[in-house]
């Protein structure tokens, strides 16, 4: 059974600092992984889709990587301001055919301004 | 990018009532899926719904707690019958556009039950 852990729960930056948030995921074997944003008591945004065979994908100061034999995904935020302020989820798909998520427990952030 | 909207936003509901919660999304898809996010937690798959079909459940749920129905490609809704405090979460309808691996959320329903 798939389990996704997101270290850690909860982390306060000053602007300006990159944010690095960590998702680890047991079972190597995925189809992709997805990293949303969200705000509190509101739905989920997409921020990056990684496929399995990618190792990064870049959106503008976002950046992630996969090392899917090493179970792990990182999110990189560079020059981080205090509207990055939310939580940040990460989410495996196991195969093409069945879009199940699994998804992490989330990293709380808050950007200091 | 899908644009998915759910109604109600928010509800209030005693006990012992049913609500029914409706996502559209603005295109056709072939699979629309419903989370739940209980306060604190983190986003768990109630079911799986195919248009034409009945939905899929995942361990721990059943259809007689919440039946969904899918009556065409963009509409779903969701039903969470016979409410308990515990069922105080918020919803989320979920889908990908054809060709893409994107899932997309919609905003999602806040309910509380009393």
């Amino acid at each position: 059974k798939q389990e996704v852990t997101q270290i850690p729960a909860a982390l306060s930056v000053p602007e300006g600092e990159n944010l690095v948030l960590n998702c680890s995921f047991t079972d190597s074997a995925i189809y992709n992984l997805q990293w949303f944003r969200q705000d509190p008591g509101k739905g989920l945004t997409s921020l990056l889709l990684i496929q399995s065979s990618q190792r990064e994908q870049t959106s503008g100061r976002l950046n992630a990587s996969l090392d899917k034999s090493s179970g792990r995904s990182t999110l990189y935020i560079a020059a981080s301001q205090p509207g990055d302020s939310a939580t940040y989820l990460c989410a495996v798909r196991r195969t093409a055919a069945g879009n199940k998520l699994t998804f992490g427990g989330g990293t709380r952030v808050l950007v200091k301004p | 990018s899908a644009v998915i909207s759910q109604k109600p936003s928010r509800d209030i509901c005693q006990r012992g009532t049913s609500l029914t919660i409706q996502c559209q999304v603005d295109s056709q898809v072939t699979m629309m899926f419903w989370y739940r996010q209980q306060p604190g937690q983190s986003l768990t798959l109630i079911a799986t719904a195919n248009q034409g079909s009945e939905a899929t459940y995942e361990s721990g749920f059943v259809i007689d707690k919440f039946p969904i129905s899918r009556p065409n490609l963009t509409f779903s809704t969701l039903t969470v019958s016979n409410m308990s405090p515990e069922d105080s979460s918020i919803y989320l309808c979920s889908s990908s556009q054809g060709g893409t691996d994107t899932q997309y959320f919609g905003p999602g329903t806040r309910l509380t039950v009393l």
